[in-house]
């Protein structure tokens, strides 16, 4: 079992629409969670960046934790064309090195 | 504010050859962590470095190795490449982990072909 799941979708949604984009892990001992938005060939961009339990929202896109059933969320309000990418949710791993655990990664397409 | 920049951005080797990858912090981040990232896949952690020292390592053998320099820039070198070592080379910087701030701002990434 890998130690974060995420679908890989792909996942397509019309323009408008509601994203939500889901991670499941299986570490309790997790804290730091943060998603990444890739699009295609280039470098991960940082999102959402979440300690413990609880929502944090930043303009259209929300991000919720919810650690006592291991299991975080991005939502996406309002999507647009240009929001179609490669969402990974990511998790630090306890400890002092830094290290980053991510999942697969979903594929989201939105169409006009 | 300086980004993470990566060189080269492209590069193909053959297998057994050596390659070398540059990564520059954004500025103000002294911390610089390695990923690889295979096709459809997420990123693997690689390493970190911290004060021109490993900071941790994941799980990779030890023809993976890296520096790190006094302005914070670095490198990831890959000795005895394999063809499974083709991928997207992510270098991230940050400030240090003990800081509580775990936040890791991504180059755009070396892609590494190996034939």
């Amino acid at each position: 079992q890998k130690e974060v799941e995420q679908d890989p979708g792909p996942l397509s949604v019309p323009e408008g629409a509601i994203v939500s984009l889901n991670c499941t892990y299986s570490n309790s001992a997790f804290q730091y969670f943060m998603w990444y938005r890739q699009y295609s060939r280039k470098g991960p961009e940082l999102l959402m960046y979440t300690y413990s339990s609880g929502n944090k929202e930043d303009g259209r896109f929300t991000a919720q934790v919810d650690k006592s059933s291991k299991y975080i969320s991005l939502f996406i309000r309002d999507s647009q064309p240009s929001d179609s990418a490669t969402y990974l949710c990511a998790m630090k791993a306890p400890g002092n090195t830094g290290k980053l655990i991510f999942g697969q990664g979903t594929t989201l397409q939105v169409k006009p | 504010e300086t980004g993470v920049t990566q060189s080269p951005t492209h590069l193909i080797k053959t297998r057994g050859q050596q390659v070398t990858l540059r990564c520059s912090s954004q500025s103000g981040h002294n911390t610089v962590s390695w990923y690889q990232q295979a096709l459809g896949q997420g990123p693997q952690f690689i390493f970190q470095y911290y004060r021109e020292e490993e900071n941790g390592r994941g799980n990779f053998p030890p023809r993976f190795s890296g520096l790190q320099f006094p302005n914070y820039s670095s490198e990831l070198n890959v000795n005895a490449l394999e063809l499974d070592d083709s991928a997207l080379y992510l270098c991230a910087s940050s400030l240090p982990t003990g800081t509580g701030n775990n936040e890791q701002f991504f180059g755009p990434g070396t892609r590494l072909t190996v034939l």
